[in-house]
């Protein structure tokens, strides 16, 4: 069945760039997603990817995307405390009706 | 972006007894919603799907009998949890999905949080 994994947990120095991984099994992913989770409150929507793009960027976030080998990073530049929050990576196929979530990767940005 | 909503934020309760939480699609209508359930430190597990006007798809494991759905209109489905027991202390998340706008169609509320006493 679809499976989508990370890493549980990065620690980064405020300034310094953060990259979250993931990988995702299903070859027929359309669309990708990031979503951060901040304590005690809902998934926001980062930002996404659709299947045909290698890379989008958005102000301090760059996804990568690696279709051959079902790896998508997250990047974000500049981290600031702020950031500090569990990431969520996702997938979704065009005729799938459920989104596959992954375990979630806690950041945290020391000051 | 489109805004979900959820109801309490946060209860406490005796065991026993049922507790009954809202999801609202406010700006749009949500043919579907999706029932979550997290606990400290995991991820999302998938409870539920609800359908306006269906019955609610359960994902293996949940019991129906326990975690009532009922999405009766195109902005509100609710989940009740009957006879809540310690157990069934949690972080309940909803989602709602606006077919409208693909591919960011799912909205998130921000999360009720259940304590059973």
């Amino acid at each position: 069945g679809e499976d989508v994994e990370q890493s549980l947990f990065l620690s980064v120095r405020e300034g310094d760039s953060s990259v979250i991984n993931c990988t995702y099994t299903d070859s027929s992913s359309t669309y990708l997603y990031w979503y951060k989770q901040e304590p005690g409150a809902g998934l926001q929507l980062l930002t996404y990817i659709f299947s045909n793009m290698d890379m989008k960027q958005d102000q301090r976030l760059t996804v990568l995307l690696n279709k051959k080998d079902k790896h998508l990073s997250l990047r974000i530049a500049d981290t600031q405390t702020g950031d500090s929050a569990i990431y969520f990576c996702a997938e979704k196929n065009t005729g799938g009706f459920k989104t596959i979530f992954g375990a979630g990767t806690r950041l945290f940005v020391k000051a | 972006g489109a805004v979900v909503s959820q109801h309490p934020s946060w209860v406490i309760c005796k065991s026993g007894t049922s507790v009954k939480i809202e999801c609202r699609s406010l700006d749009f209508q949500a043919t579907t919603m999706f029932w979550y359930r997290q606990f400290p430190k995991q991820s999302l597990m998938l409870m539920a799907t609800s359908n306006e006007g269906s019955k609610a798809t359960y994902e293996q494991g949940v019991e129906k009998d326990k975690f009532l759905i009922n999405h009766a209109s195109l902005t509100l489905s609710t989940l009740t949890v009957t006879s809540a027991h310690p157990e069934d202390s949690s972080f309940y998340i909803c989602s709602a999905r606006d077919s409208g706008q693909e591919p960011n169609e799912q909205f998130f509320g921000p999360g009720t949080r259940l304590t059973v006493l």
